[in-house]
Order: structure tokens, then sequence, then C-alpha cells
């Protein structure tokens, strides 16, 4: 069974530039979220999606936007880069119980942002 | 706001020692708890998982505990191995708000 899948692995963009990332959850999953990981703030909760839409959001600048499409795979992107959006990107994604209750959330391998 | 905090940030163990790595959880409401391991440069790990209905619950070499009375949470790891040199994070969830809390993280240190 795949894994929750995420392209690029790496990524280098310029401060101003716009970025893409993708994640593909794992098959049967409909729940996407997405987390930023920095050394200095750890793992921060960015949005989360349910059947294309998006349920909650984290506490991050408009900058930060995400979407799902109807096979639940996952894309989020970050406009007019700046120096401090440098993180490793995550992606889980989540099965769900009959109340809708999220559980077992499994992490890709991230995209690495570097912004210069 | 609400946090996740750990009581030790680097834990070293001999091979074969009993490991327990602790966590203090802040949000009384949250009803879902995971222990995740992250190796460097690879996303977090799922280890195991325990619902707010539960105070203990056992996996292959590891144990996570629940103590809602004093929202601790703690992951004991059976025969340490140095494979399992990580870095150990817990989270919290709750059925209300789909995403996950991460505590700051734990490294553990295994010596040969």
């Amino acid at each position: 069974k795949a894994g929750v899948t995420q392209t690029p692995r790496y990524l280098i963009k310029t401060r101003g530039q716009q970025v893409t990332l993708s994640c593909s959850p794992i098959s049967g999953h409909r729940s996407v979220s997405w987390y930023q990981q920095t050394p200095g703030q750890g793992l921060q909760f960015l949005f989360e999606y349910f059947s294309e839409t998006q349920r909650n959001k984290g506490n991050f600048p408009g900058r930060f936007s995400g979407r799902q499409f109807s096979n639940s795979r996952s894309e989020m992107n970050v406009s007019t880069l700046e120096l401090g959006d440098s993180a490793l990107y995550l992606c889980a994604s989540s099965r769900h119980d009959a109340g809708g209750y999220g559980y077992g959330y499994t992490f890709g391998s991230g995209t690495r942002l570097t912004v210069v | 706001g609400e946090s996740v905090g750990l009581h030790l940030p680097t834990l070293s163990v001999q091979e074969g020692d009993n490991s327990i790595i602790n966590c203090a959880y802040s949000n009384s409401a949250s009803d879902y708890f995971i222990w995740y391991k992250q190796e460097s440069g690879k996303g977090p790990q799922f280890i195991i998982d325990i619902r707010s209905n539960m105070d203990k619950r056992q996996g292959q070499r590891v144990t996570v505990l629940l103590n809602k009375t004093v929202k601790h949470l703690s992951l004991q790891i059976a025969a340490t191995q140095p494979g399992d040199s990580a870095v150990y994070f817990c989270a919290e969830g709750s059925r209300g708000f789909q995403k996950l809390v991460f505590g700051t993280g734990t490294r553990l240190l295994v010596s040969p």
C-alpha cells in the first residue's frame, strides 16, 4: 500500500516568487492536512481539507493557500515568498470513522523549501 | 495559546534499556493523542495512538500511557535499540478540530 507522496522533495525559490507543492494521500483517505516544520517553531498546522472543502485553517497569512481535488490529492500554494517561509512542508492524510473522527494521521516525507 | 510540551529535550540511554518519553498537554478538550518518530530528513512516522477513553495502549515494544487527570502522556520503549535514535513528538487532537497540535519534541540518543 503506497504511503503519502509529496512532490517535489526539494525546492529552491527566490523571494517574491510563488510555489506550489503537491500531496497524494493514501488510497481511501479523504482528509489531507498540511504542516510547516521549522527549527524555531516546530510543527505548525496550516490547513485541512476533506472532500474538497477546507475545514480548518491555522494562523498563517493569506499568502498560504491550498486546495483539494476530487481524487483527494491536494496542493498548497505560497505566494510572494519570504525568507522565513523556508521550511519543511509536510502533508498528512487520515482515515475517518463513522462519526467523522480523524485518526491514523500518516505523513509524507515532506518538501524542503528554501527561499533565497 | 494551546500547546503541547515535553519535559526533556534530550534523553540518552544505553542499548537494551527501557526509555520513557514524557509529554504534557494543555487542552483538556483533546481526546486523541499520537506519538511520532522523526529521523533526520524524513517525515514523522506514526508509532502509536490512543483515544481519551483509554489510559494505556500497547504496540510492538512500545506502550503509551495517558493520564487525563494531570494531562500527561508518555511513551515507553522497551529494550531500546540504536535504530530508535530519533526525535519523538507527541501530538494531540480533538474531534471538533481536524488538526494536530505537536509538542516541541524529545531527542532520543541510544548508545550501543
